[in-house]
């Protein structure tokens, strides 16, 4: 089972907002709501920020948003702050392999 | 309150195997699934299996079936798992993490350091 396709990275300046993608296959992505996002700072263990494409756990700020097109997810991060800077990984229940993850994006904070 | 408790961690010699262990604590231990997840140095999250402690056959990622197995300690919610056949290739950060059976990892373990080296 391939990795899902993020961007290797993404940058954007304090307020703004950023979109990272996860692109798949109908076999993935596109055929399941089953989509989670995870942020991840350097030495520490990874947080979901949203589940099922678009669910946020209690207690993550309303500035993390999901959301599906076609075999494409999406993680917008609105008014982007310094501590928002990490790496962020998406992830799938696929057919062939209960789940997989994509490559990962670094995130930027200009 | 909820935790994933590892240990097993360590060097081991090229060809060997490793078990690593997660208890958990805090919650229900037969209501969620446990993954186990793995990070190489400065590489992104690699799934590798899961585990419903209420019963059922793991699933196993392809690249790893043949050398990976997961089991179920119920006495003490433990969920432990054994990597064979190691090379340099398999060192990493492992992780076991609880969620559904189709993601959403809302704990996560402290990560297990494995380090292969003859």
């Amino acid at each position: 089972q391939s990795a899902l396709t993020q961007p290797a990275s993404v940058s954007g300046s304090p307020g703004q907002a950023i979109t990272i993608s996860c692109s798949g296959t109908s076999t993935d992505v596109g055929g399941y709501q089953y989509v989670s996002w995870y942020q991840q700072h350097p030495g520490k263990v990874p947080k979901v920020l949203i589940y099922d494409v678009n669910k946020r756990p209690s207690g993550v700020s309303n500035r993390f948003s999901g959301s599906k097109s076609g075999n494409t997810a999406s993680l917008t991060i609105s008014g982007l702050q310094t501590e928002d800077e990490a790496d962020y990984y998406c992830s799938s229940y696929t057919t062939s392999s209960p789940l997989v993850f994509g490559g990962g994006t670094k995130l930027t904070v200009l | 309150q909820m935790q994933l408790l590892q240990s097993g961690a360590g060097v081991k010699k090229p060809g060997a195997s490793v078990k690593l262990s997660c208890t958990a604590s805090g919650y229900p231990f037969t209501d969620f699934y446990i993954h186990w997840v793995r990070q190489a140095p400065g590489q992104g999250l690699e799934w590798m299996a899961k585990i419903s402690p209420s019963g059922g056959t793991p699933s196993y990622a392809q690249i790893f079936k043949g050398r990976v197995s997961v089991t179920t300690e119920m006495s003490t919610s433990t969920v432990n798992m054994e990597l064979s056949g190691l090379t340099s290739e398999d060192a990493a950060v492992y992780y076991c993490a609880r969620g559904h059976y189709a993601g959403n990892l809302d704990y996560w373990g402290q990560g297990s350091l494995v380090a292969v080296s003859s």
